[in-house]
């Protein structure tokens, strides 16, 4: 089954920039829409972005200045950068496999496969 | 609007039923995706489209939506239900963003 890690350094200066990885296993990166989606301790989930297997990528509008997807289907991974970091960007990052349709009169869309989570603290 | 919003808490007696709501705009052209998390453990999927569970979810997990509020009803509690739930669906605006609930904290009594 397909399973996700995520990776990168724990701890951040103020002012640099954030870089996670996310490997996909047990199946291909291809064909699907992969998400970053942060949660603060204590507080709720909030999605950074997504990219696709093409590289076609879509950001919050809360982060988009910020924020930078990348993805290498030969490693069967994508990748998150977020830039001028402070401390509110202390959280938990977790990657996960979006999953989505429409038909023509409603649309659904879900998060159906998360990485455990990697914290991120912001601080000097 | 592209906000989802949630009671922040819900208590249900064990082996009772709940209801847990999620309102929006975006619910009028979106089902919501319903999330169980546990402490320290990633989000799970337990309802996504109108009213599916991924392989593995109880049968007592449930979905449904009218007009712009999504409800996911648990019928006969369990303690291991005790969790924090999600809501999340994309908005309707056109911006391709993803949105998500605040949040809410079941306890099982």
């Amino acid at each position: 089954q397909v399973q996700l890690q995520e990776s990168g350094p724990g701890l951040v200066k103020p002012s640099e920039t954030l870089s996670l990885t996310c490997t996909v296993s047990g199946g291909s990166i291809s064909s699907y829409y992969w998400s970053w989606i942060r949660q603060p301790a204590g507080k709720g989930l909030e999605w950074i972005g997504r990219i696709y297997t093409s590289g076609r990528t879509n950001y919050n509008p809360s982060l988009k200045s910020r924020v930078t997807m990348s993805v290498d289907t030969s490693k069967n991974q994508f990748s998150l950068k977020l830039s001028s970091v402070t401390a509110a960007d202390t959280a938990v990052y977790y990657c996960a496999r979006g999953i989505g349709y429409c038909t023509s009169t409603s649309c659904y869309y879900a998060f159906d496969i998360w990485g455990q989570g990697t914290m991120v603290t912001v601080s000097s | 609007s592209s906000e989802l919003t949630q009671d922040p808490a819900v208590s249900v007696a064990l082996g009772q039923t709940v209801r847990i709501t999620c309102q929006g705009d975006s619910l009028r052209n979106y089902y919501a995706s319903w999330y169980q998390q546990k402490p320290g453990q990633a989000p799970l999927l337990v309802i996504y489209d109108k009213n599916n569970r991924p392989s593995g979810i109880p049968d007592r997990f449930s979905g449904s939506s009218s007009g712009n509020t999504a409800s996911l009803t648990i019928t006969g509690a369990q303690a291991e239900d005790e969790a924090d739930y999600y809501c999340n669906s994309r908005d309707s605006s056109g911006n391709h963003r993803v949105v998500f609930g605040g949040g809410t904290k079941l306890t099982v009594l």
